[in-house]
């Protein structure tokens, strides 16, 4: 069974516009993934943040961590055509076991 | 990606054959694993290895056997291919860290079962 949602299940922006895509988990975490893949691609960590964490920042990402209500935000800034990919959430529910929980994914298009 | 690679990249066999798929990283990260990618069901974990010689079952181990002998290497043999193991197959590495795991993905391998 699938521990993370992501919504919306597809989104097409225009290349200079903000991109929100959400995750919802169900279990208690120990930290919270994104991944990145593009088309034809293995998947690329992105970010971690740990369960203590509410907000974490790289580059143009920000990634956003609500425990009470089981739910991850990642915001892409001043989106890209390359940023085009789908987009995983994962979550790691047992310490030490290494194992990671993904979500079905967000498609995201950049549209120039 | 250039440090975790999967061969074949591209596999079609017929039902009931025997199919093995590689996996090689050159980290020494002590944790493996496979998924498989199906539409409808993002990534799901079939097996993993803490270090050679231990693996565990993942979400979906039925129809599979994996070994690990060597730390770098982790084989995936579908015993009997069947249809439904059609898929899009990765092979990931990790490392302990204290911030948390996190994974480094292979370039998948296309698997058809005719």
């Amino acid at each position: 069974s699938q521990q993370g949602e992501e919504d919306p299940q597809a989104l097409s922006i225009q290349e200079g516009e903000n991109a929100t895509m959400n995750c919802s988990y169900k279990t208690s975490i120990n930290n919270l993934q994104w991944y990145r893949q593009n088309s034809g691609r293995g998947l690329v960590h992105l970010i971690l943040i740990r369960s203590n964490e509410r907000e974490k920042h790289s580059g143009r990402l920000r990634v956003t961590l609500d425990t009470s209500k089981k739910s991850s935000s990642l915001l892409i800034t001043a989106s890209r055509a390359a940023d085009t990919a789908s987009y995983f959430c994962a979550t790691d529910t047992q310490r030490g076991a290494q194992k990671l929980v993904f979500g079905q994914g967000t498609r995201l298009t950049i549209n120039p | 990606d250039a440090g975790i690679t999967q061969s074949p990249r591209y596999k079609i066999t017929e039902t009931g054959r025997q199919v093995t798929l590689m996996c090689h990283q050159t980290w020494s990260h002590s944790y493996m694993f496979w998924y498989r990618q199906d539409l409808g069901h993002g990534l799901r974990l079939i097996y993993y290895s803490a270090a050679a010689d231990i693996t565990d079952k993942g979400e979906v181990p039925d129809g599979y056997v994996v070994s690990r002998s060597k730390t770098e290497n982790f084989p995936l043999t579908l015993e009997s291919a069947t249809r439904s193991q059609t898929s899009v197959y990765f092979c990931a590495s990790s490392v302990i860290l204290p911030s948390g795991d996190t994974q480094y993905f292979g370039p998948g391998t296309r698997l058809t079962v005719l």
